[in-house]
């Protein structure tokens, strides 16, 4: 059975930075792209990032290009995104799913708050 | 970018009542590489339909996708009192950013 599980969203101040994590299990990591996915609070959907399996091929949206950095660590099953110069439209719950697209396994979420 | 655009924002039915939703793309969704999800308050979004009609592992044959190009419908037949969520139509065809609709929230009434 597939799991995924984030950590390591919290508050920051605007301009800081911060590193997600999501640790799978239940299937071969390394086979599959992964991507992070937001929301804002009360709001939709956003496609923040993918990375392929061996973690060669990065793509990410516009708004956090330049800012963010998605990696994994196939031999710790571990998906990435380090978040620097942060802001507060950044706040969000990222979600790690499994493959490009569609997502049919998705993490329960993590909360990052960027606020003064 | 393709701009999804989901209508109607808010859907008021009853339980046992038929569910039309609507999703609108921009442009041409390559490969009718379009999905569904349905989001609970507190949880992370479920895969309902993708490839425009294709139902997801688990998923009741209540729900149906249809639509192709630029114009896709997730139907739900009977509604059960489970179903009443927020519903996003997604597309992850050849062009990036890969985008969601803004969702219709489905309440009962």
């Amino acid at each position: 059975q597939v799991h995924l599980v984030e950590s390591g969203g919290g508050l920051v101040k605007p301009g800081g930075s911060l590193r997600l994590s999501c640790a799978a299990s239940g299937f071969t990591f390394s086979d599959y792209y992964m991507t992070w996915i937001r929301q804002a609070p009360g709001k939709g959907l956003e496609w923040v990032s993918y990375i392929s399996g061996g973690g060669y091929y990065t793509e990410y949206a516009d708004s956090v290009r330049g800012r963010f950095t998605i990696s994994r660590d196939n031999a710790k099953n571990s998906l990435y995104l380090q978040m620097d110069s942060l802001r507060a439209e950044d706040t969000a719950v990222y979600y790690c799913a499994r493959k490009n697209a569609p997502h049919k396994d998705w993490g329960q979420g993590t909360l990052v708050t960027v606020s003064s | 970018e393709i701009v999804l655009t989901q209508s109607p924002g808010t859907l008021s039915l009853s339980p046992g009542e038929r569910a039309t939703l609507s999703c609108r793309a921009s442009q041409s969704v390559s490969s009718n590489y379009l999905a569904w999800y349905q989001q609970k308050p507190g949880q992370a979004p479920r895969l309902l339909i993708y490839g425009a009609s294709n139902r997801a592992t688990g998923i009741p044959d209540r729900f149906s996708g249809s639509g192709s190009g630029t114009d896709f419908t997730l139907t739900i037949s009977r509604l059960e009192p489970e179903d009443f969520a927020v519903y996003f139509c997604h597309q992850y065809g050849s062009s990036l950013p890969y985008t969601f609709g803004q969702g219709t929230k489905l309440e009962i009434k």
